[in-house]
C-alpha cells in the first residue's frame, strides 16, 4: 500500500546533541510537510516543500531545519534540541498544494530530549 | 488565518449517530472546511472535505451551513474505534492550521 513511512517511530536525544528524523513517501506526492506536537496540544506546522521548494512558517525556530533529497524522502533536522522540543514530529503529504487536496499523515517520531 | 471553534469534548454512544459541531463564523470564499482525526498514538487522518454544499463518503457526512459560518460532521454510527480528536480545519492553499478539536468518547 501507498503510504507515509516515518523512522524513527522512538528516538531519545541528549539536550543539545542534534537528531534527524526521516520521512519517505511511496504516494509520489509533491508536497511535503513537517508538523511538531507537543503532549496534548495539536499539530502544529513547521514548514513545507512544494516540490524542491521550501517553504518555511514564519514563527518556526530556527534549530529546526529541513532537507529534501528527492521526492521520496524528507528530513528534520534538529540542531540542538532542548527540553522545550520533546514532541511527536509527524510528516505528511500532499498531492497538489491545493485547498481541496487531502494530506496523508505518517503516524510520527516521538522524541525525547534528556 | 479564519479561525474554528469546536467542544472540548463529546460522548456518544455506541451505535448511535454523533453530530460534530464546528463554528467558523470569518471563514472566506475560498476556504475549504476539512475534517481530520487523530486516534491515540497515531497520526491524523483525513475524515471528508467540503467547500459549500453537503457532502458523503463511507466515513462520514459534512452538513455545511448556507451561510458557511458552521459546519457539522456527522458520523451515523459511531463504533468504539472513532473514539478519537476530531479537528475542523479551515484550509487555504493546503495550509492546514489545526484547532484544539473535539475529544470523542463512544460508550459501549
Amino acid at each position: 500500500d501507498a503510504m507515509v513511512i516515518q523512522n524513527p517511530r522512538y528516538q531519545v536525544t541528549q539536550f543539545g546533541k542534534p537528531v534527524t528524523l526521516s520521512c519517505s513517501q511511496t504516494l509520489n506526492h509533491n508536497v511535503m510537510y513537517w508538523y511538531q506536537q507537543k503532549s496534548s496540544q495539536a499539530p502544529k506546522l513547521l514548514f513545507h516543500y512544494y516540490d524542491k521548494d521550501f517553504n518555511n512558517e514564519a514563527d518556526t525556530p530556527d534549530n529546526f531545519q529541513s532537507r529534501r533529497p528527492n521526492t521520496s524522502f524528507c528530513f528534520l533536522d534538529i540542531r540542538s534540541p532542548g527540553l522545550g522540543d520533546a514532541a511527536m514530529y509527524l510528516c505528511a503529504t500532499s498531492g497538489l498544494r491545493t485547498s481541496s487536496d487531502e494530506q496523508f499523515f505518517g503516524p510520527g517520531t516521538r522524541l525525547t530530549v534528556l | 488565518d479564519a479561525k474554528t471553534t469546536q467542544p472540548n469534548s463529546m460522548e456518544s454512544n455506541e451505535e448511535e449517530p454523533v453530530h460534530l459541531p464546528c463554528n467558523h463564523s470569518t471563514i472566506s470564499g475560498t476556504d475549504y472546511i476539512h475534517w481530520y482525526r487523530q486516534l491515540p498514538s497515531q497520526g491524523p487522518e483525513y475524515v471528508i472535505h467540503g467547500l459549500t454544499s453537503n457532502v458523503n463518503n463511507r466515513m462520514a457526512s459534512l452538513a455545511i451551513a448556507e451561510d458557511r459560518k458552521s459546519s457539522t460532521l456527522i458520523l451515523h454510527r459511531a463504533t468504539l474505534r472513532d473514539a478519537a480528536v476530531y479537528y475542523c480545519i479551515l484550509i487555504r492553499y493546503n495550509d492546514m492550521r489545526f484547532g484544539a478539536g473535539t475529544r470523542l468518547t463512544v460508550k459501549p
